[in-house]
């Protein structure tokens, strides 16, 4: 069985650019969630999508967006980058009728 | 809004003490979770407690839901090296979002 995967692994980017983060679900799970976790700081939830809808979503700003695809894999675009947003974005999925998200290893953004 | 608290943020210990670390919230929560993280690593599950008052152990871990299902404990018993990591509870999760503490990093000591 296939873990959570995310990419790239870091990145680094200028502040007003924008970026695209990539995550594919553990086989079988059909929602994944978003986290945004700054330094010395537990995650913050960004949103959920579930069969390619969003369900559910935190106090981030609309810049902040994502899609799922029919192959429940995810992405999540942030425009206008500000140097706040600099953080590890990390992506859980969750099988049907589970209450436990399995994270992935994160994607590390640093915005100069 | 949902908060989790955890104490203590840091926590430096020696190999074979033993050591609890708190999570507490003025909410109700359907299930909490507890995730062990390591730097640079997204946070690894490590139980899911459900029903107020259970009580689970993973080898030298025990964990605690409170009976009013709002705080929980995580003990450590004869903590060694490989213990070190930061631990954070959750609340939630599923098809709903996890509130996160802002987690314990806990260094054992040789």
């Amino acid at each position: 069985e296939t873990g959570v995967t995310q990419s790239p692994t870091h990145l680094i980017k200028t502040r007003g650019q924008q970026v695209t983060l990539r995550c594919s679900s553990q086989s079988g799970h059909n929602t994944v969630s978003w986290y945004q976790q700054a330094l010395g700081q537990g995650p913050q939830f960004i949103f959920q999508y579930y069969r390619e809808e969003e369900n559910g979503r935190g106090n981030f700003p609309p810049r902040f967006s994502g899609l799922q695809f029919p192959n429940y894999s995810s992405e999540l675009n942030v425009n206008a980058l500000e140097l706040d947003d600099s953080a590890l974005y990390l992506c859980a999925s969750t099988g049907q009728g589970s209450n436990e998200q399995y994270f992935g290893p994160g994607t590390r953004l640093t915005v100069t | 809004t949902q908060l989790l608290e955890q104490s203590p943020q840091f926590l430096s210990i020696q190999e074979g003490e033993n050591l609890t670390v708190y999570c507490n919230s003025s909410s109700v929560f359907s299930s909490l979770q507890w995730y062990r993280q390591e730097p640079g690593e997204g946070p690894v599950l490590l139980v899911t407690v459900v029903t107020g008052g259970e009580v689970k152990k993973l080898k030298r871990l025990t964990f605690q839901f409170g009976d009013a299902r709002k705080d929980s404990s995580l003990h450590i018993t004869a903590a060694q090296p490989g213990d070190t990591g930061l631990y954070l509870c959750a609340g939630g999760g599923g098809a709903q979002k996890l509130v996160f503490g802002q987690g314990t990093r806990l260094t054992i000591n040789p």
